[in-house]
């Protein structure tokens, strides 16, 4: 168990330029999660797939959002013409799911500046 | 709509002394209830749940949370604080009814910081 890794761990771009996260999940975990935490606030949901099924969004990941996990391993996070507000910790997390009490493990997250 | 507070932004402990993170939920259905611990650059980390049961649940690292349905709180104590116990704490909700099962609600967080 290697734990969750996201590459980068940080990044720092100009206003309208396009990014892209990525996030390995724990080999055996079919579940993949996006999460997105700004100072001083708890993490909120984007997004999470299951295998390469993308079950579920929030209202949060707007069109400029896509998250993408082709053979159900890795994932991506691209977000197009980033804006200032879009500075925030992104966090991933897997799981081996075992219904509604799973838990989640978290990688250390992409820290994204907008400037 | 479901939501989780933390009432309070920092807790301060002296190490020996028993600690308390308060957590509040709302949720629309059954709760099933979390807490993570978040160290500085690290990732979060699960402590412990509670989904049914007996209303106190022992987690990692010496810590137990008790629940309280009347209340609709889910407060994390530990007897005795360590100095290492220092760090970001989240209180987390899952509601069992809505169609958002895959995603957890999580608190604003609790900055725990117990001195020597």
């Amino acid at each position: 168990d290697t734990g969750v890794s996201q590459d980068p761990r940080h990044k720092i771009t100009k206003r309208g330029q396009n990014v892209t996260f990525r996030c390995d999940p724990i080999s055996e975990h079919n579940r993949l999660y996006w999460y997105r935490q700004t100072l001083g606030q708890g993490p909120e949901f984007l997004t999470y797939f299951q295998n390469e099924a993308q079950l579920e969004k929030s209202r949060l990941l707007s069109d400029r959002f896509s998250a993408e996990r082709p053979k159900g391993s890795f994932s991506t996070l691209e977000i197009q013409r980033t804006e200032q507000g879009d500075s925030a910790m992104y966090l991933c997390a897997s799981s081996f799911p075992t219904g509604l009490t799973e838990k989640l493990f978290f990688g250390s997250g992409t820290q994204l500046s907008v400037l | 709509a479901q939501s989780v507070a933390q009432p309070e932004d920092q807790v301060n402990v002296a190490e020996g002394n028993p600690l308390t993170v308060k957590c509040t939920y709302s949720v629309s259905g059954n709760p099933y209830l979390f807490w993570y611990v978040q160290y500085p650059n690290r990732g979060l980390q699960f402590l412990l749940k509670y989904i049914t049961g007996d209303n106190l649940v022992k987690g990692s690292y010496g810590f137990e949370a008790e629940f309280n349905k009347s209340q609709t709180s889910f407060h994390l104590k530990k007897p005795s604080a360590l100095v290492s116990d220092s760090a970001l704490y989240f209180c987390a909700v899952r509601d069992t009814t809505s169609s958002t099962l895959g995603r957890l609600y999580f608190g604003r967080g609790t900055q725990l910081t117990v001195w020597p």
